[in-house]
């Protein structure tokens, strides 16, 4: 399989403690996002790479959350002192961006649930 | 800012009908690129079909196509011959050239009435 995967599929854990997702996007894609998405609505940004670089951070990030994409390649989002509004599906995707690139679209994972109690 | 408005939250069309998905946009950027994705309750985002602000026919792929209305700024899907398998949420999605950002609208459920 060579699309975008991500793990754990799904998370229970309590409120308080801390929670790391990991996302391999597709191996040639030099672009990673994060979104977070909850019932009923579209996913929100929460950040991006481009290769090791984070070019940008949404405001819907506090403090406790963090990414890094440290080889340009895989990419891991921690989300400290978890709270139950961080309850959603967190969704990875990764596109390729050049000139040769015709439209860019990206390509999800599967997403990782997050339940927190 | 960027804004994408979906403003049907539900839809139910017949099978071997069409049906038209709603998607407006807001940018003050010229160039920037549209996209539809369908969700299935499985949750995977599938893409489905892209339109490009300078693009000067109405995308199409297969039974979905785009129709871009770039002065009202409107980008609503068309998916012809509706089946079973499209009961889904779509979601109209924006990326502005400049930031490669993608903002998402908040959909629509479209049930196929068998």
């Amino acid at each position: 399989d060579t699309g975008v995967s991500q793990d754990p599929r799904h998370k229970i854990t309590k409120r308080g403690q801390n929670v790391t997702f990991r996302c391999d996007p597709i191996s040639e894609h030099n672009r990673l996002y994060w979104y977070r998405q909850t019932l009923g609505q579209g996913p929100e940004f929460l950040t991006y790479f481009q290769n090791e670089a984070q070019l940008e951070k949404s405001r819907l990030l506090s403090d406790r959350f963090s990414a890094e994409r440290p080889k340009g390649s895989f990419s891991t989002l921690e989300i400290q002192r978890t709270e139950q509004g961080d309850s959603a599906m967190y969704l990875c995707a990764s596109s390729l961006a050049g000139r040769l690139t015709n439209t860019g679209e990206l390509f999800f994972g599967e997403g990782s649930r997050l339940t927190v109690l | 800012a960027q804004k994408i408005t979906q403003t049907q939250p539900g839809m139910f069309v017949q099978e071997k009908e069409a049906v038209t998905l709603d998607c407006t946009y807001d940018t003050s950027d010229p160039s920037y690129g549209l996209f539809w994705y369908k969700q299935p309750s499985s949750g995977e985002m599938i893409f489905l079909i892209y339109q490009g602000s300078y693009d000067q026919q109405n995308a199409t792929e297969g039974r979905y196509s785009l129709n871009f209305q770039k002065a009202r700024k409107s980008a609503n899907l068309v998916i012809s011959a509706s089946q079973l398998g499209d009961s889904a949420m779509y979601f109209c999605a924006m990326r502005e050239v400049g930031t490669y950002k993608y903002i998402f609208g908040t959909g629509t459920r479209l049930k196929v009435l068998a």
